[in-house]
C-alpha cells in the first residue's frame, strides 16, 4: 500500500524560530516529492519540490530528501505567524499517471 | 505558475440532486487532471484521474457511477456528483498536470469547491 506519513501536530514554534516538518513514504521507487501549504478552507499551494538526495533551498524554505531512509523534510527559517497553516507532504509514487499521494498534513502554529 | 480555475467555489444543494463542478486550466493544456476530496482536518484523498479523450481511472472505493468525470478538452474537466446525499458534503479540489516539460509530477490546484448537501 502506498503511504505517506506525517505527524499531524500541531507543531508550535515561536516567531523567528526554525520549524522542522517531517514526512516518510513507503514506495522506495518514488522520484518526486513536494511540500504544499494549505490554509484553512483553501486549496493547497506548492511550496517546494525536490527530486534528488540532499538539500534544496528557496528563500526561508529548505527541503531535504533522503531516499535511502525514505524521508523528506521541510525546514522553515525565521518562522512568521503567516506561516501558520497545514503543510502537506506529497509523493509521486512510481508507476501510473504521476498521481500524487498526500500525507495527512502537519499543522504548524507560529506564535508571536 | 500555471493557473487552474475551479467553479463553483461553493454550492449548496438538496439531497437527491446532481451537482457539476468545473475545472479549467487557464494558461496551459492539461492532458491529465486529478480530482481530490478533502474532509475537515483530513488530507486530500485522490478520487480519480482523468485523461483528455478517455475514460477516467477511479481509485479503489470511489463509485464511478456516482462521481461522473468528463475530460472532453485539454482545458476542461468536470466532476458531476449524481444524486447527492449529505455524506457527499466535502471540499472537492481539482488539479492539473501540464502537457509539456519534464515528467516531474508537479500539480497545479484549483481553488476548490465546497459542496454542502442538505
Amino acid at each position: 500500500q502506498k503511504e505517506v506519513e506525517q505527524n499531524s501536530g500541531p507543531l508550535s514554534v515561536p516567531e523567528g524560530a526554525i520549524a522542522s516538518l517531517n514526512c516518510t513514504y513507503s514506495d522506495r521507487g518514488s522520484q518526486s516529492f513536494f511540500w504544499y501549504r494549505q490554509y484553512s478552507g483553501k486549496s493547497p499551494e506548492l511550496i517546494m519540490s525536490i527530486y534528488s538526495n540532499g538539500d534544496k533551498e528557496d528563500g526561508r524554505f529548505t527541503a531535504q530528501l533522503n531516499k535511502a531512509s525514505q524521508y523528506v523534510s521541510l525546514l522553515i527559517r525565521d518562522s512568521q505567524p503567516s506561516d501558520s497553516a497545514t503543510y502537506l507532504c506529497a509523493v509521486n509514487f512510481s508507476g501510473g499517471y504521476n498521481k500524487l499521494i498526500f500525507g495527512a498534513g502537519t499543522r504548524l502554529a507560529v506564535h508571536p | 505558475g500555471a493557473v487552474v480555475s475551479q467553479h463553483p467555489s461553493r454550492v449548496i444543494c438538496k439531497s437527491g440532486t446532481s451537482v457539476k463542478i468545473e475545472c479549467r486550466s487557464l494558461d496551459f493544456q492539461a492532458t491529465t487532471m486529478f480530482w481530490y476530496r478533502q474532509f475537515p482536518k483530513k488530507s486530500l484523498m485522490l478520487m480519480a484521474t482523468s485523461n483528455e479523450g478517455s475514460k477516467a481511472t477511479y481509485e479503489q472505493g470511489v463509485e464511478k457511477d456516482k462521481f461522473l468525470i468528463n475530460h472532453a478538452s485539454l482545458t476542461l474537466s468536470t466532476l458531476t456528483v449524481t444524486s447527492a446525499h449529505p455524506e457527499d458534503s466535502s471540499f472537492y479540489i481539482c488539479s492539473a498536470k501540464g502537457s509539456g516539460g519534464s515528467n516531474t509530477g508537479e500539480l497545479f490546484f484549483g481553488e476548490g469547491s465546497r459542496l454542502t448537501v442538505l
